[in-house]
């Protein structure tokens, strides 16, 4: 069973501050790894992709791929009231052809003013 | 920007009963997928759809359920005979590759009474 796993928070940080987000997964073959982030009621929105070890930044969404770890992490900077919102972590893996997305259950991040 | 765009927004039916959801795919992109989500659960990956054939399906997507290319525009998912465990957010996809970005449509409630 292909998993992903994610902490489900919520994850509180004040207005400004950085925010954390982390997901682990178990298949080794994953090719490649996205953040959605999902408003409540509404659908999976692309933030970020992520196809290789390290980071990579996009305004104030940076994402990380450690694939030795198979971990991915997102940090968001400067982070807004309009930030807050599930972020979910989903993971494309080979079998299949590569079709398929794997989701993790999704962090709560709560931005405080 | 060229979106993704499912109808009904929300369908109500009646256990047994036959539901079509449409979905009209991003204009360019060749590889269609349709994913659920229970209220307060992961979302799940149903099937994936290339050149007018299924190219993998779920453990979800059982002899009930079927999915067609009908025009060049629309991609459909028929549930046959709905149970109540079938209320969910039904999510469309579409990508123009594979194991790339996935873009969602907003989505159809179904509920099932």
């Amino acid at each position: 069973q292909k998993e992903v796993e994610q902490n489900s928070g919520p994850l509180s940080v004040p207005e400004g501050a950085i925010a954390s987000l982390n997901c682990t997964y178990s298949d080794r073959g994953s090719q490649s790894f996205f953040w959605y982030r999902q408003y409540s009621g509404k659908s999976p929105e692309l933030i970020m992709s992520i196809y290789s070890n390290g980071d990579k930044e996009d305004g104030r969404f940076t994402a990380q791929l450690n694939k030795a770890s198979q971990y991915v992490s997102l940090l968001i900077r400067d982070s807004q009231p309009s930030d807050s919102a599930t972020y979910l972590c989903a993971v494309n893996g080979v079998t299949g052809g590569g079709n398929k997305l794997t989701f993790g259950t999704g962090t709560q991040l709560k931005v405080e003013l | 920007e060229p979106e993704v765009t499912q109808t009904p927004s929300h369908q109500v039916t009646q256990m047994g009963q036959e539901v079509i959801l449409r979905c009209v795919p991003i204009s360019n992109h060749l590889y269609f997928y349709w994913y659920r989500q229970i209220l307060g659960q992961k979302v799940e990956f149903l099937v994936s759809f290339y050149n007018n054939e299924i190219s993998e399906k779920s453990e979800i997507f059982d002899d009930q359920f079927s999915v067609e290319r009908p025009d060049g525009s629309n991609f459909t998912l028929k549930i046959r005979s709905t149970k109540l465990e079938d209320s969910a957010m039904y999510f469309c996809a579409s990508s123009d590759g594979l194991a790339v970005e996935q873009y969602f449509g907003p989505g159809t409630r179904l509920t099932v009474t």
